[in-house]
């Protein structure tokens, strides 16, 4: 079992579409929380950092982590053409220097 | 604000030949380097990183290398290039192990 899943996708939606992409993990002493986006060719660019169950709102994107369920999702709201990338999700255990990534999900906002 | 930069862009290597790739982060001090290599659908494999000059943890036994000869510099090297080195380098840097990482815009390495 992979430490950390997260489904390839694609994933397809209309413009203005909310957007929903999910992370699970196994083991239980992540305590910090990463999504990154991922233009093609580019390197991943940081979007959301959390160490808390609960969610965090940045403009349209709110990040949420559930830690009893292992759980983590990143919204977001009014889905735009520019969000079309690949999104990883990261966590990564206290005071550990290692990160472990999802494969990430490719999405696709269709104008 | 900090920046890294990592060079070459892309770059086209025969099998076995050497490799050199750099990486600089600037506007922050004794950084925690990474080195990442992304394949296709299978996330990012971490290859090396590095606390401090000269110290360097590897995580993937192969025929690569990486040195830190400077605060704010990693470099990833190959004596031999495989097939099987081709991909997407990435250089990321910290500045401790509970702060997010932070990357470059990577280099790909196609070895024919």
């Amino acid at each position: 079992q992979k430490e950390v899943e997260q489904d390839p996708g694609p994933l397809s939606v209309p413009e203005g579409a909310i957007v929903s992409l999910n992370c699970t993990y196994s083991n239980s002493a992540f305590q910090y929380f990463m999504w990154y986006r991922q233009y093609s060719r580019k390197g991943p660019e940081l979007l959301m950092y959390t160490y808390s169950s609960g969610n965090k709102e940045d403009g349209r994107f709110t990040a949420q982590v559930d830690k009893s369920s292992k759980y983590i999702s990143l919204f977001i709201r009014d889905s735009q053409p520019s969000d079309s990338a690949t999104y990883l999700c990261a966590m990564s255990e206290r005071g550990t220097y290692k990160y472990i990534f999802g494969t990430g999900t490719r999405l696709k906002v269709l104008a | 604000s900090q920046t890294i930069h990592q060079w070459p862009a892309t770059l086209v290597q025969p099998v076995g030949s050497p490799l050199s790739l750099e990486c600089t982060v600037e506007g922050t001090s004794n950084p925690n380097l990474y080195w990442y290599r992304q394949a296709a659908g299978r996330g990012l494999q971490l290859l090396f990183y590095s606390v401090g000059i000269g110290q360097i943890s590897s995580e993937v036994p192969q025929n690569l290398s990486a040195s830190r000869p400077q605060d704010r510099q990693f470099i990833l090297s190959s004596k031999k290039l495989l097939l099987s080195d081709s991909g997407f380098y990435l250089c990321a840097w910290t500045v401790s192990p509970d702060s997010p990482l932070h990357f470059g815009n990577g280099t790909r390495l196609t070895v024919t």
